[in-house]
């Protein structure tokens, strides 16, 4: 167990709608980062948060957003859901100075 | 985009054999990593080796790292049925802000 948590573990959405992923960091963890991974591929970078900021970003659209929160926690929200949009959504906490990353069990989403 | 390629995509062998996976890049690291997957679920990180490292080893896991080729490989020896699973390399670029980039991975089958 990585100590990260995410919610919900499976939703499904239909195409235009909007849904919000949840992920409570690791204990003393600062900086938190989401990854989407369509079927059969890797995980693709989509944002960073540290310390409530956005601080790095992928080659994602506008309605890929996220917040981070005092705590620490954090919320992944996409808009105008599109079917590409179904994949495995990670997220992944770590200190500012670690290198090394730890993964939540993933949120799967399916988009009709 | 993915930076890694994996090879090869998909590795069977049975109990007790090694099993080797390699991995290509394309830019400057500070580190590379790899993380294990089961069945669509979260990351496991297994192990991380820096920019300035040839090898490490932890436990049956052994990763060569080199940076001329841009090349990694990682040696599990003595495997078992509980190894199945696929594998990412993933690379901490020098440039840019993206935390990691991962391949497509390897998708290990060990036969008891």
């Amino acid at each position: 167990e990585t100590g990260v948590t995410q919610s919900p573990t499976h939703l499904i959405k239909t195409r235009g709608q909007q849904v919000t992923l949840r992920c409570s960091s690791q204990s003393g963890h600062n900086t938190v980062s989401w990854y989407q991974q369509a079927l059969g591929q890797g995980p693709q970078f989509i944002f960073q948060y540290y310390r409530e900021e956005e601080n790095g970003r992928g080659n994602f659209p506008p309605r890929f957003s996220g917040l981070q929160f005092p705590n620490y926690s954090s919320e992944l929200n996409v808009n105008a859901l599109e079917l590409d949009d179904s994949a495995l959504y990670l997220c992944a906490s770590r200190g500012l100075a670690q290198e090394t990353q730890y993964f939540g069990p993933g949120t799967r989403l399916l988009v009709l | 985009s993915q930076q890694g390629e994996e090879d090869p995509q998909a590795l069977s062998i049975q109990e007790g054999e090694n099993a080797t996976m390699n991995c290509s890049y394309k830019t400057s690291i500070n580190n590379l990593q790899w993380y294990r997957q089961n069945s669509g679920r979260g990351l496991v990180h297994l192990i991380l080796i820096r920019s300035n490292e040839r090898e490490k080893h932890s436990g049956r896991l052994r990763v060569t790292l080199d940076t001329s080729k841009k090349s990694s490989s990682l040696l599990i020896t003595a495997s078992r049925a509980a190894d199945t699973a696929s594998y990412f390399c993933a690379t901490d670029p020098t440039s840019g802000n993206t935390p990691l980039v991962f391949g497509k991975g390897t998708r290990l089958s060990v036969i008891a």
